[in-house]
């Protein structure tokens, strides 16, 4: 049972570049997340779905993009790369609701130059 | 609107000493919380969560927390540390609604010294 699985582990983008952040589970968890995690911030939620084909924006979408077509994938879009968008990502599912802890996958450490 | 405060960035400790980690919370709804630890280089680990059962939740690695309405506050406790501890710990509330969305602290680095 491989989890939640992030991929790339790492990436260095010029500015103005794009890529695509792959995030896939295998639990069959409807609810799937985004967020960044920058020193001293804690964890800020990108964008969000419960389920294939929805999706909503959270706290800070700017300069993100994200699609749901299937209940195990969920990727997270960088159309035009910032140096703000420095920063490491984590993915996370759960099953459904507000008492359900999340499972982490293992993070993308982005540098934007 | 559901927030999370932690009070302090970077605690230290003995080994073998108590650890307390403090974590206030705002909810306008009754709250979830949750406790999580990032080991480095690591996604995070969920330790342990409050979900309206009993106020005095026990999770892994000897870690607790007890949640206190009256105080907002979920405090994560652990009587004797080890090395192993050495982390950084979050505390997170749930949001209003049934979408699942957790508004995290700022983290504190806990440092353990021999």
């Amino acid at each position: 049972n491989a989890g939640v699985t992030q991929t790339p582990k790492f990436r260095i983008l010029k500015i103005g570049q794009s890529m695509t952040l792959q995030c896939t589970q295998d639990m069959n968890h409807n609810y799937m997340y985004w967020y960044r995690q920058d020193p001293g911030m804690g964890l800020k939620l990108i964008y969000y779905s419960v389920g294939a084909g929805i999706t909503d924006k959270g706290e800070v979408p700017n300069g993100y993009n994200v699609s749901r077509s299937t209940t195990e994938d969920f990727p997270l879009r960088l159309e035009l790369a910032a140096p703000s968008q420095t920063s490491v990502y984590f993915c996370a599912s759960t099953l459904q609701g507000r008492n359900y802890g999340y499972t982490f996958g293992s993070g993308t450490r982005l540098t934007v130059v | 609107a559901q927030s999370v405060t932690q009070l302090g960035s970077h605690v230290s400790v003995s080994e073998g000493a108590l650890v307390l980690l403090r974590c206030n919370y705002s909810s306008s709804v009754p709250p979830y919380l949750f406790w999580y630890v990032q080991y480095p280089n690591q996604g995070l680990q969920l330790l342990l969560k409050y979900t309206s059962a009993a106020t005095l939740v026990k999770g892994i690695n000897g870690f607790e927390a007890e949640f206190k309405k009256s105080e907002t506050s979920f405090h994560l406790t652990k009587p004797s540390a080890h090395m192993s501890d050495a982390a950084e710990y979050f505390c997170a509330v749930s949001g209003s609604g049934n979408t699942g969305k957790l508004i995290f602290g700022q983290g504190t680095t806990l440092q353990v010294k021999p």
